[in-house]
């Protein structure tokens, strides 16, 4: 399976702490996207980052990649009890138009 | 507003019978695809479309079929073949980026889903 794997597997922090999620990948890819779910939703794509990009920012969102180490890692910073969600990162794999999903990790923010 | 309707939201199937899942998108996106969702993990590719009249099956595609003779729709047919079809099923649509001199393709856009629960 190309699927890639995500650590930890679920996590609960207290509101206005920061989060963070790693995600491990096994080819060469185009780009690195991270997806949030609701529970029983469908996916919403939070940012993209490039091959050729090391790190990238959005709002509270900082998301970093490592090519040599085929890993990426996604921050939200002072949480809010509204991200409480699944996050899963996605891989753009090369020559392929495919994505290849993440196993998820399960974010709680306690109030 | 843009997006992408599935249909319908629950559904229950009896063993034997085959169902068919709807998935519409007003995007004007050309690739669309099938994911299959089972508790606590994630999502793992059916079938995926480049283009209208051609698709390509992708890791777990035995027991479903699809077709795609209009650019909007993709409706994915889970047949008695499927040895367990209960699973949240999620269709998304992909935009392309058209600016020369970057990689890759852009962001996914999902429906809400469909829920199939066989009996």
């Amino acid at each position: 399976s190309q699927q890639g794997e995500e650590d930890p597997q679920a996590l609960s922090i207290q509101e206005g702490e920061n989060a963070t999620m790693n995600c491990s990948y096994k080819t060469s890819i185009n780009n690195l996207q991270w997806y949030r779910q609701n529970s029983g939703r469908g996916l919403v794509h939070l940012i993209l980052i490039r091959s050729n990009e090391r790190e990238k920012h959005s709002g509270r969102l900082r998301v970093t990649l490592d090519t040599s180490k085929k890993s990426s890692s996604l921050l939200i910073t002072a949480s809010r009890a509204a991200d409480t969600a699944s996050y899963f990162c996605a891989t753009d794999v090369a020559l392929r138009n495919q994505f290849y999903f993440g196993t998820g990790t399960s974010l709680t923010v306690i109030p | 507003d843009g997006g992408i309707t599935q249909s319908p939201k629950y559904l229950f199937r009896k063993e034997g019978q085959n169902v068919t899942l709807s998935c519409e998108q007003n995007l004007n996106h050309d690739a669309m695809y099938w994911y299959r969702q089972d508790p606590g993990q994630g999502l793992r590719l059916i079938y995926y479309s480049q283009i209208v009249n051609d698709f390509q099956k992708g890791d777990i595609a035995e027991g479903y079929s699809v077709s795609r003779e209009k650019k909007e729709s993709f409706p994915l047919t889970v047949t008695s073949a499927q040895k367990n079809p209960t699973a949240f099923y999620l269709c998304a649509s992909r935009s392309r980026e058209k600016r020369e001199g970057l990689r890759g393709t852009g962001e996914l856009f999902f429906g809400e889903g469909s829920r199939l629960t066989v009996l």
